[in-house]
């Protein structure tokens, strides 16, 4: 099993739909969760990050995140065509003692006009 | 403005050559990192530094080298080891290595071979 996991898409969504992008991790004891947002050959920008259990909403973007289940999810409300982007989930993992941020492949979405 | 710059933005490498991608930030933060990303893959750890003269290695060091000799520079050589150094690699930086802390990106470095 991969220490975080996304479905690598591509992800199709109509302009004013909701996205849900989901994320999968390894380790329980995982603390903090990260959403990055990339665009085609640029550097990825934190867009949310949540630490406790259930929702944390910023404008269209709500993450949820479930521990007991070990995910992590991303929901975009009110879709826009500049919402089309890679989004990459990271996740503090434990590995040999030593804390490391791990990012998942990534879930590329486009959303159609 | 406070942030990251990463130079140059694309660069060649010929079969046998070292080549030295460049990281400064004015954010004052402890640590950096450097990640390398290939087309539709996540981002992968190389090496990252939580202090002045002190750095380790991520999950792909083979092939690559780094220096943090001052605070706001963390330069990424990348050596003729790499027998697959084809990328767009990444340096970022935080405040420190808590679990907490988020990342900062600079703008990224397009590596390929001639």
């Amino acid at each position: 099993q991969k220490e975080v996991e996304q479905n690598s898409g591509p992800l199709s969504v109509p302009e004013g739909a909701i996205a849900s992008l989901n994320c999968t991790y390894s380790d329980r004891g995982s603390q903090s969760f990260f959403w990055y947002r990339q665009y085609s050959g640029k550097s990825p920008e934190l867009i949310m990050s949540i630490y406790s259990n259930g929702d944390k909403e910023d404008g269209r973007f709500t993450a949820q995140l479930n521990k007991a289940s070990q995910y992590v999810s991303l929901l975009i409300r009110d879709s826009q065509p500049s919402d089309s982007a890679t989004y990459l989930c990271a996740v503090n993992i434990l590995i040999q003692g030593a804390q490391k941020l791990v990012f998942g492949q990534g879930t590329r979405l486009t959303i159609n006009p | 403005d406070g942030g990251i710059t990463q130079s140059p933005k694309y660069l060649f490498r010929k079969e046998g050559q070292n080549v030295t991608l460049s990281c400064e930030q004015n954010l004052n933060h402890d640590a950096m990192y450097w990640y390398r990303q290939d087309p539709g893959q996540g981002l992968r750890l190389i090496y990252y530094s939580q202090i002045v003269n002190d750095f380790q290695k991520g999950d792909i060091a083979e092939g690559y080298s780094v220096s943090r000799e001052k605070k706001e520079s963390f330069p990424l050589t990348v050596t003729s080891a790499q027998k697959n150094p084809t990328a767009f690699y990444l340096c970022a930086s935080s405040r420190n290595t808590l679990i907490n802390e988020k990342l900062f990106f600079g703008s990224g470095t397009q590596l390929s071979v001639l």
